[in-house]
């Protein structure tokens, strides 16, 4: 248990569903992160929030939607996927974006599968 | 960043002391040499890091050579728990700058036999 939460933990949508990824860090934390991980593909970066603010976005495409309401949590609003987006998404917090003094606690992830 | 080079993989006998390489030949003053592992299905975890000195904490030990090129993480007495994919990462340690980020490459997959 390393403080982060995600729901759900399996996810399996359609190409024309909307639906949404939820992170809660339980930690105190001021960042959060998104990263997804494909198959036999390093884990990518996709956003970063510090104190509810998107401080990076790696380029994601617009059917990715992030949300951060507080620093405790965050959102990704999926729509009209496609079946390459299938993968891990993680969620990751630390105590903020702009150093490495501390490291980054990463949620258990959820496994999405488009169809 | 500078970047690092793992084996694919590596296999270690249960009870045994698991030595993991990894190879930073560019790594700069200012870098440090950070470790996670990431078991099948779970979000990576943070295992320890340093700059120069060896390090030791309740998880693992980590040797950094003298010119710092490369470094091992030492799992002193492997379980099977501890097969995952072990990630050697380098990173600026520090506030501001822009090479805060965790960069993963394909690290090296240790598995434990029993």
């Amino acid at each position: 248990e390393t403080g982060v939460t995600q729901t759900p933990r399996h996810l399996v949508m359609g190409m024309t569903n909307k639906k949404s990824l939820k992170c809660e860090q339980h930690l105190g934390h001021n960042a959060m992160y998104w990263y997804k991980q494909s198959a036999k593909k390093p884990l990518e970066l996709m956003f970063v929030y510090n104190f509810k603010e998107q401080t990076e976005n790696n380029s994601v495409p617009s059917r990715f939607s992030p949300e951060c309401p507080n620093s405790s949590h965050l959102f990704l609003h999926l729509h009209t996927l496609q079946p390459e987006d299938s993968a891990l998404y993680l969620c990751a917090s630390s105590q903020d974006d702009r150093s490495s003094y501390n490291e980054q606690f990463f949620g258990p992830g959820t496994r999405l599968t488009v169809l | 960043d500078a970047k690092t080079t793992q084996p694919t993989s590596m296999d270690c006998a249960e009870g045994r002391a698991a030595n993991l390489p990894c190879n930073h030949s560019t790594i700069s003053g200012n870098e440090y040499v950070y470790w996670y592992r990431q078991i099948h299905s779970q979000g990576p975890q943070y295992i320890i890091h340093g700059l120069k000195n060896n390090e030791t904490n309740e998880m693992a030990s980590l040797i950094i050579t003298e010119d710092r090129k490369s470094s091992t993480l030492i799992l002193p007495h492997a379980t099977l728990r501890d097969t995952a994919v072990y990630y050697c990462i380098v990173r600026v340690y520090g506030s501001g700058g822009s090479n805060y980020k965790l960069t993963f490459g394909k690290g090296t997959l240790l598995t434990v036999n029993p």
